[in-house]
């Protein structure tokens, strides 16, 4: 059984800081690496994706990729509070293989 | 360039009767997932569609099925719906051939079992 976990959370951090946040998954094939963001009611947005290890950064966004420690991370840099939502995780096994979400992390960035 | 389409956005259904929810693939995409999500959960996958056949299946009863279209557009049937099955629906479409491939969502189908 594929599994990928994430801290539920809420995690609330202050307007400008930097949100960090985790993910663990399961299946060492794993190839490809998402995260996605979702509001409230709304379906799932994809923020970025990383297949190497180490740092991609896109913006504000840094997704952080470690291969031995089945370990990824999204840090937000200046956090605001238009960026209060739940971050989901996404893990692939690459060629159209399906993907196996997280159950999210709520994030709240406080004014 | 139109993004993934689903329809209905909402829909109220009551126990034991059957549902239809429809799918567009965003241009240039020829597989389409379908996923279930329960309030508070990460989605879950319950089967994607390649060149119009089953391609994978997640762990969901056989009440659940599908079907795509020479169009790559799809659709998810549920039988004998159960107060369980409420749930946001989200269909994502992507593109088989690539290793490295990026999954789009629809808006979603919000059904309601009542």
């Amino acid at each position: 059984q594929k599994e990928v976990e994430q801290n539920s959370g809420p995690l609330s951090v202050p307007e400008g800081a930097i949100a960090s946040l985790n993910c663990t998954y399961s299946d060492r094939g794993s190839q490809s690496f998402f995260w996605y963001r979702q509001y409230s009611g709304k379906s799932p947005e994809l923020i970025m994706f990383i297949y190497s290890n180490g740092d991609k950064e896109d913006g504000r966004f840094t997704a952080q990729l470690n291969k031995a420690s089945q370990y990824v991370s999204l840090l937000i840099r200046d956090s605001q509070p238009s960026d209060s939502a739940t971050y989901l995780c996404a893990v692939n096994g690459g060629y159209g293989q399906n993907f196996v979400f997280g159950p999210g992390t709520r994030l709240s960035v406080l004014p | 360039d139109a993004g993934v389409t689903q329809s209905p956005t909402h829909l109220i259904k009551t126990r034991g009767q059957q549902v239809t929810l429809r799918c567009s693939p965003k241009s240039g995409h020829d597989t389409v997932s379908w996923y279930q999500q329960a309030l508070g959960q990460g989605p879950q996958f319950i089967f994607q569609y390649y060149e119009e056949e089953e391609r994978q299946r997640g762990n969901f009863p056989d009440r659940f099925s599908g079907h795509q279209f020479p169009n790559y557009s799809s659709e998810l049937n549920v039988n004998a719906l159960l107060l369980g099955d409420s749930a946001l629906y989200l269909c994502a479409s992507s593109f088989l051939g690539q290793m490295n491939t990026e999954a789009f969502f629809g808006q979603g189908t919000r059904l309601t079992v009542v």
